[in-house]
């Protein structure tokens, strides 16, 4: 089965850094484009960024710009999430999920998601 | 970027009863870009139709998507006790892409 980990949240002060890692599994990584997508009881569902395939082509929400940087690593079937400069509203669980990319944004497959507390 | 204002905000029903769940698009979504997905407490969002109408693999015959422009639809035929949740949904038509604030189904 098809399968996304999150894993790297926790506890930060406000002002802090957190890098969170996805383990993509069992499907061709190299073939796919991934987002993070955080939720929260307030504000619901919130898309924070978006990576290529290839990562030449690379998105951030107006909350995220400057403070968070995607990256990936398709020899290690990774993405991450380097999150700076943290805020009390950046507290969310965090998800990472699958796009075909390519004008088709949709997000067939979550990972499981990882919490972030900024407090 | 383009709001999606979804309708009702929790839907009391039985099983057996359909469900009409409303999402409506502070601008036009292009090219139908639209998706919905199901959340279930302490699970990650699954997504269920994709381009408005097309269901993802494993959405059963009795949850089907449809409309276009601005207004949006998804029903649910006969509720299952599988079905209650919060549904979702999200346009990826531009960027930002953004998510309607969700709609509950509960067991009346």
């Amino acid at each position: 089965e098809v399968q996304l980990v999150e894993s790297g949240g926790g506890l930060v002060q406000p002002g802090g850094s957190l890098r969170l890692s996805c383990a993509a599994s069992r499907f061709t990584f190299t073939s796919y484009s991934m987002n993070w997508v955080r939720q929260t009881p307030g504000k619901g569902l919130e898309w924070v960024s978006y990576i290529s395939s290839s990562s030449t082509t690379i998105y951030y929400a107006d909350s995220v710009k400057g403070r968070f940087t995607i990256s990936r690593d398709n020899a290690k079937n990774s993405l991450y999430l380097e999150m700076n400069s943290l805020r009390a509203e950046d507290t969310a669980v965090y998800y990472c999920a699958r796009t075909i990319g390519f004008g088709v944004y949709y997000m067939d497959v979550w990972g499981t998601g990882t919490t972030v507390t900024v407090s | 970027e383009i709001v999606l204002t979804q309708s009702p905000g929790i839907l009391s029903l039985s099983p057996g009863e359909r469900a009409t769940l409303s999402c409506r698009a502070s601008q036009t979504v292009t090219s139908s870009h639209l998706a919905w997905y199901q959340q279930k407490p302490g699970q990650a969002p699954r997504l269920l139709i994709y381009g408005a109408s097309s269901r993802a693999t494993g959405t059963p015959d009795r949850i089907s998507g449809r409309g276009s422009g601005t207004d949006f639809t998804l029903s649910i035929s006969r509720l299952e006790p599988e079905d209650f949740a919060v549904y979702y949904c999200q346009q990826y038509g531009r960027s930002p892409w953004t998510f309607g604030q969700g709609t509950k189904v509960e067991i009346k």
